[in-house]
């Protein structure tokens, strides 16, 4: 058990929808980042948030954006979705304290049709 | 470009046999080289190594790393059904953001 879920666990959209996939962690740790699994592929870093702020992003269009709460909970949005955004969604707390490790959240199934 | 690595990219064993993975990396600002394992979803943490030829054990398994040859390797031995899964090598990159890069993961398949 990480202490990190995610909200919804899986979902379908249709090409062109707006979707929002959720984060949170039990622990409040204030750096969360996000990564994108198609399926037999390894994840993808899309970004990552420090204290409510982007500081880090991947090769993504800027249809993917997100957002961090003062509560550490993060969302990530995708707009105008595509077929290839069918994909796993990850999202991770990076714990710097003891383990120094960065623990994943069971994710979210997105499906694009 | 960063580049993330693993070999092979599919195993299937008999149980207690043993297995190695490999991970070879090419990337800048290295910081460390993390393994994980991935059964279901969400990848669950097993190793991070920053030290070369300093091996990492947790029970059957066991890591080392060479920063030499950009490489690392995870064994595991006496190997059970449970320990089928796609196990994922990560390297993080020195930064303003923690990124890690992936590879694309080794698919194991323990048989009985």
């Amino acid at each position: 058990e990480t202490g990190v879920t995610q909200s919804p666990t899986h979902l379908i959209k249709t090409r062109g929808q707006q979707v929002t996939l959720r984060c949170s962690s039990q622990s409040g740790h204030n750096t969360v980042s996000w990564y994108q699994q198609a399926l037999g592929q390894g994840p993808q870093f899309i970004f990552q948030y420090y204290r409510e702020e982007e500081n880090g992003r991947g090769n993504f269009p800027p249809r993917f954006s997100g957002l961090q709460f003062p509560n550490y909970s993060s969302e990530l949005n995708v707009n105008a979705l595509e077929l290839d955004d069918s994909a796993l969604y990850l999202c991770a707390n990076w714990d710097r304290g003891f383990t120094d490790t960065q623990y994943f959240g069971p994710g979210t199934r997105l499906t694009v049709l | 470009e960063d580049k993330v690595v693993q070999s092979p990219l599919s195993l299937v064993v008999h149980e207690g046999d043993t297995v190695t993975l490999n991970c070879s990396y090419e990337v800048t600002n290295f910081r460390s080289l993390l393994w994980y394992k991935q059964e279901k979803k969400a990848p669950t943490f097993l190793f991070m190594l920053t030290s070369s030829g300093i091996e990492k054990k947790s029970g059957r398994l066991s890591s080392i790393l060479d920063k030499k040859e950009l490489s690392s390797i995870l064994n595991i031995t006496a190997t059970q059904t449970g320990d089928s899964a796609i196990y994922l090598c990560a390297v993080e990159r020195l930064g303003r953001a923690q990124k890690l890069v992936f590879g694309q993961g080794t698919r194991l398949t323990i048989n009985p």
